[in-house]
């Protein structure tokens, strides 16, 4: 069974460019997070997806973030536009709907963002 | 404020030796507890869940809970070498509702010496 994979592994922008970051959570999940980390800090939710409706997207940290989950498949992340502070590894996590199995979260590999 | 505290270390234990890490949580009515283990530069990947008070045992590893007391900890037993990583404590807390999402700790760095 395949994980939770994400695309790009690594993107460096420019300040004020715009990036996109994809994720696709394991075949059958309905729950879907995105989390970040920025250097020195700690994992920190930014929102979570059941299927295709955001159930809670208090950690977005503003309006420079937009995030979607197509068909309740994939999901995307843009910044736009990047400032500095956005810098950090991006991470996406799956799971099953509660009653279905447990909360456990599984994690993608991650995507690197540099900005400059 | 939700909360999840770890002792950063760096923690060094022999081979062979018994690593323990711990936890603490600020939420008391909190009902699911993980241990993630995180290689430089790689992802979380779960290693233990845990769900009631106890011990839960998985070949090397036993994560154990006390929700009275707000902790859970992680025994590796046997430490390997390759064991060496951050350990993340991640807590979901009850105020986090349906969205059910991680609050990390910041993790100890665990060294096992050969």
């Amino acid at each position: 069974e395949a994980g939770v994979t994400q695309f790009p592994s690594h993107s460096v922008i420019e300040k004020g460019q715009t990036v996109t970051l994809r994720c696709d959570p394991i075949s059958g999940h309905d729950n879907l997070y995105w989390y970040r980390r920025v250097m020195g800090k700690e994992i920190k939710f930014l929102l979570h997806f059941v299927k295709e409706s955001k159930q809670d997207e208090s950690g977005m940290p503003n309006n420079r973030f937009l995030a979607e989950r197509t068909g309740g498949t994939y999901s995307t992340l843009k910044v736009q536009p990047a400032e500095l502070e956005d810098s950090g590894v991006y991470f996406c996590a799956s799971s099953l709907l509660p009653g279905q199995g447990s909360d456990e979260q599984y994690f993608g590999p991650g995507t690197r963002l540099t900005v400059t | 404020q939700k909360e999840v505290e770890q002792n950063s270390g760096p923690l060094s234990v022999p081979e062979g030796a018994i690593a323990s890490l711990n936890c603490t949580y600020s939420d008391r009515g909190s009902q699911s507890f993980f241990w993630y283990r995180q290689y430089s530069g790689k992802s979380p990947e779960l290693i233990m869940s845990i769900y009631s008070n106890g011990d839960k045992e998985d070949g090397r590893f036993t994560a154990q809970l006390n929700k009275a007391s707000q902790y859970v900890s992680l025994l590796i037993r046997d430490s390997q070498p390759s064991d060496s990583a951050t350990y993340l404590c991640a807590v979901i807390f009850l105020s986090s509702g349906s969205a059910r999402q991680l609050t990390f700790g910041s993790g100890t760095q665990l060294t096992v010496l050969p």
